[in-house]
């Protein structure tokens, strides 16, 4: 069973500093990783997929990578701001015969003017 | 401009009474699917639909039903058998089942608390 690990859970640092946030999976054989981003109360807003074959994506200030074969995803934020505070959540499609998405519990960021 | 609306954004239930939950999309997405997102956790799966008339279950479907009678709406319902049904109700779509290419849509979602 794929599980998905998000450290740490929460996270501050003043504005302006750059951050990485870490996701990990127990299972490689993966179709995609997403990342994605939820402010309180609200639902998810897509940031970045990463298919299997690639290494990374980028986004504005942002950029994912993702190493299959250790399990491992990094959400790089440059140059932090105050907006960026919310809770960042990766997600994970397996390869074959499990269309959904498996969810880490998430790394609550906040970003300190 | 196209996405997923969700309502009511706040919903109360009595123990015992069966609640809708609606999502209703107007991206053309073939895929739509529930998740349940309680605190401290992840969000988990439900039910997923890939076309019309068909639907699968997901990890916690038990206590609750769906039906896909039209591409653009993926009702929820939540039963008296579910026992504990207070938590926070996403729901989401795509282009085809994977997500793949296209990435998912998610709602803004609907709280229901058990009262």
């Amino acid at each position: 069973k794929q599980e998905v690990t998000q450290i740490p859970a929460a996270l501050s640092v003043p504005e302006g500093e750059n951050l990485v946030l870490n996701c990990s999976f127990t299972d490689s054989a993966i179709y995609n990783l997403q990342w994605f981003r939820q402010d309180p109360g609200k639902g998810l807003t897509s940031l970045l997929l990463i298919q299997s074959s690639q290494r990374e994506q980028t986004s504005g200030r942002l950029n994912a990578s993702l190493d299959k074969s250790s399990g491992r995803s990094t959400l790089y934020i440059a140059a932090s701001q105050p907006g960026d505070s919310a809770t960042y959540l990766c997600a994970v499609e397996l390869n074959f015969g499990n269309e959904k998405l498996t969810f880490g519990t998430g790394t609550r960021l906040t970003i300190i003017p | 401009d196209g996405g997923i609306t969700q309502s009511p954004k706040y919903l109360f239930r009595k123990e015992g009474q069966n609640v809708t939950l609606s999502c209703e999309q107007n991206l053309n997405h073939d895929a739509m699917y529930w998740y349940r997102q309680d605190p401290g956790q992840g969000l988990r799966l439900i039910y997923y639909s890939q076309i019309v008339n068909d639907f699968q279950k997901g990890d916690i479907a038990e206590g609750y039903s769906v039906s896909r009678e039209k591409k653009e709406s993926f009702p929820l319902t939540v039963t008296s058998a579910q026992k504990n049904p207070t938590a926070f109700y996403l729901c989401a779509s795509s282009m085809n089942l994977r997500g793949t290419d296209y990435g998912y849509t998610f709602g803004s979602g609907t709280r229901l608390t058990v009262v």
